[in-house]
C-alpha cells in the first residue's frame, strides 16, 4: 500500500518570502500521479497543483512549483512571493496510474499547517 | 455553477442514532467519494462510486453505507452512530480515466456524535 508523510506539521513565513513543505511517499509503482491540496480554514479542498510520474519536468503554477524527485519519492512544494491568502492546510496526496487496480483512491498525507505573518 | 453540494453542513447526533449525508454534483461526474477528515489523519476514503448503481469500499468503510440510486447523486448512511465517527466528511466528485486526477470537493459536513 502507498503511503505519504508530510514531516512538517506546521510551517510559518512572513508575506512575500518564500516556503517549502516537504513531502515524501512510498510506492512500488513506477507510474503514478501526485497532488497539493489547499485546504483554508473554509474548510474548501483545492487542487493547487500536480505532477505526472512519467514527467521529469516539474509542475508550476504562478506562484507554486514542486520539486519532484522520482528516485528519492520527493515532492515538495515551494510557494513564491508567500500572500496573506495561502494561510492553509496543505496535504500531499498520491494516486495510482493502474486504472486496473485501486486508482481510484487518493492516498494524503497528514497536512501541514502553514502560516502567513504579515 | 454549484458544483458539489452536501447536506446538511452540521449535525449533532447520539449514540446510536441513524442518519445520511446526502451528496449532489450537477458536473455529470462519473465517479464519486465519501472521505472523512480526522485532526493529525488527513483525509482516508469511506466509499465510491465508479458508476450509478455501484458502490465499492475504501480504506474505512466499517459503520458506513452508501447508495447512488441516481448519477448525481451519493449518500453516506450512518446506521449506527458512534462516537469514533465524529468526523468532517466530505464528498468529491470526478470524471472518469484521466479526468479522475481532478476531484471536486464539496465543502465538507461536521458531525459529532455524543
Amino acid at each position: 500500500a502507498q503511503t505519504v508523510t508530510q514531516s512538517q506539521p506546521e510551517m510559518s513565513v512572513q508575506e512575500a518570502e518564500t516556503v517549502t513543505l516537504s513531502c515524501t511517499y512510498d510506492t512500488s509503482e513506477s507510474d503514478y500521479y501526485l497532488f497539493w491540496y489547499k485546504q483554508p480554514p473554509s474548510r474548501q479542498m483545492i487542487l493547487v497543483i500536480r505532477q505526472e510520474a512519467y514527467k521529469q519536468q516539474n509542475a508550476t503554477e504562478n506562484r507554486f512549483s514542486v520539486n519532484f524527485q522520482k528516485a528519492a519519492k520527493s515532492f515538495s512544494l515551494k510557494i513564491s512571493d508567500s500572500q496573506l491568502g495561502d494561510a492553509a492546510m496543505y496535504f500531499c496526496a498520491y494516486r495510482s496510474a493502474d486504472w486496473g487496480g485501486s486508482n481510484y483512491k487518493l492516498t494524503f498525507g497528514k497536512g501541514t499547517l502553514l502560516t502567513v505573518n504579515p | 455553477n454549484a458544483g458539489v453540494t452536501q447536506t446538511p453542513k452540521f449535525r449533532v447526533l447520539k449514540t446510536g442514532q441513524s442518519m445520511t449525508l446526502l451528496c449532489a454534483q450537477d458536473m455529470n461526474h462519473e465517479y464519486m467519494y465519501w472521505y472523512r477528515q480526522d485532526p493529525g489523519m488527513g483525509l482516508r476514503l469511506i466509499h465510491y462510486s465508479v458508476g450509478e448503481g455501484t458502490t465499492a469500499k475504501g480504506e474505512v468503510p466499517d459503520g458506513y453505507n452508501v447508495s447512488r440510486l441516481k448519477k448525481q447523486n451519493f449518500l453516506l448512511g450512518l446506521e449506527s452512530a458512534a462516537p469514533s465517527q465524529t468526523s468532517v466528511y466530505f464528498c468529491a466528485s470526478s470524471y472518469r480515466g484521466l479526468g479522475a486526477n481532478v476531484l471536486t470537493f464539496g465543502a465538507g459536513s461536521r458531525l459529532t456524535v455524543l
